[in-house]
């Protein structure tokens, strides 16, 4: 079974405090690990995408790691703001198709 | 990357009428994906629509209850037939636009479905 599981399901922190998200999943084929945030009611907006041979990627305050050898990807946000309250969702990719996780629903705190 | 749109946002529907959605993108793409995200649940991938060829469903889903179409390379259309309370969820098509070489998908807005 494909699975991708994200720790913590929810996370409260006060604003300016920066976090780390989980993503694991058991099947270490991997081509790319892609990092996708959902407000709520919404589509998905993808923030970052991991190739199988890179081992992170930075946009702005998110930064984004892989290790294939554990199965586990992070995304890390710098000095969290209340606009980055939604749902964190990682991705991975076979190359064949796409497995989501089960989301971190994150709420920032003014 | 692609700009993706789609119709309705948003419908509440009677149990057994069917509901069409639209996909459309704003430039051509090989590939298009439909996903189902029942409430609280992550995105389950229904089928992938490839222009010109039949539509390829996933385990747990028949052509009979999502038939899809493929018109031309900027559009797509999922129906959801026979509709039944646990058919509720957010539908949402998805393309690979081929701006990156990455297979990196970008998604539409969804279309939130309740069926009474």
């Amino acid at each position: 079974k494909q699975e991708v599981t994200q720790i913590p399901a929810a996370l409260s922190v006060p604003e300016g405090e920066n976090l780390v998200l989980n993503c694991s999943f058991t099947d270490s084929a991997i081509y790319n690990l892609q990092w996708f945030r959902q407000d709520p009611g919404k589509g998905l907006t993808s923030l970052l995408l991991i190739q199988s041979s890179q081992r992170e990627q930075t946009s702005g305050r998110l930064n984004a790691s892989l290790d294939k050898s554990s199965g586990r990807s992070t995304l890390y946000i710098a000095a969290s703001q209340p606009g980055d309250s939604a749902t964190y969702l990682c991705a991975r990719d076979t190359g064949n198709q796409f497995y989501f996780g089960t989301g971190t629903s994150l709420t920032v705190i003014p | 990357s692609a700009v993706i749109s789609q119709k309705p946002s948003r419908d509440i529907c009677q149990r057994g009428t069917s509901l069409t959605i639209q996909c459309q993108v704003d430039s051509q793409v090989t590939m298009m994906f439909w996903y189902r995200q029942q409430p609280g649940q992550s995105l389950t991938l229904i089928a992938t629509a490839n222009q010109g060829s039949e539509a390829t469903y996933e385990s747990g889903f028949v052509i009979d209850k999502f038939p899809i179409s493929r018109p031309n390379l900027t559009f797509s259309t999922l129906t959801v037939s026979n509709m039944s309370p646990e058919d509720s969820s957010i539908y949402l098509c998805s393309v690979d636009d081929g701006s990156s070489s990455y297979n990196e998908q970008f998604f539409g807005p969804g279309t939130r479905l309740t069926v009474l």
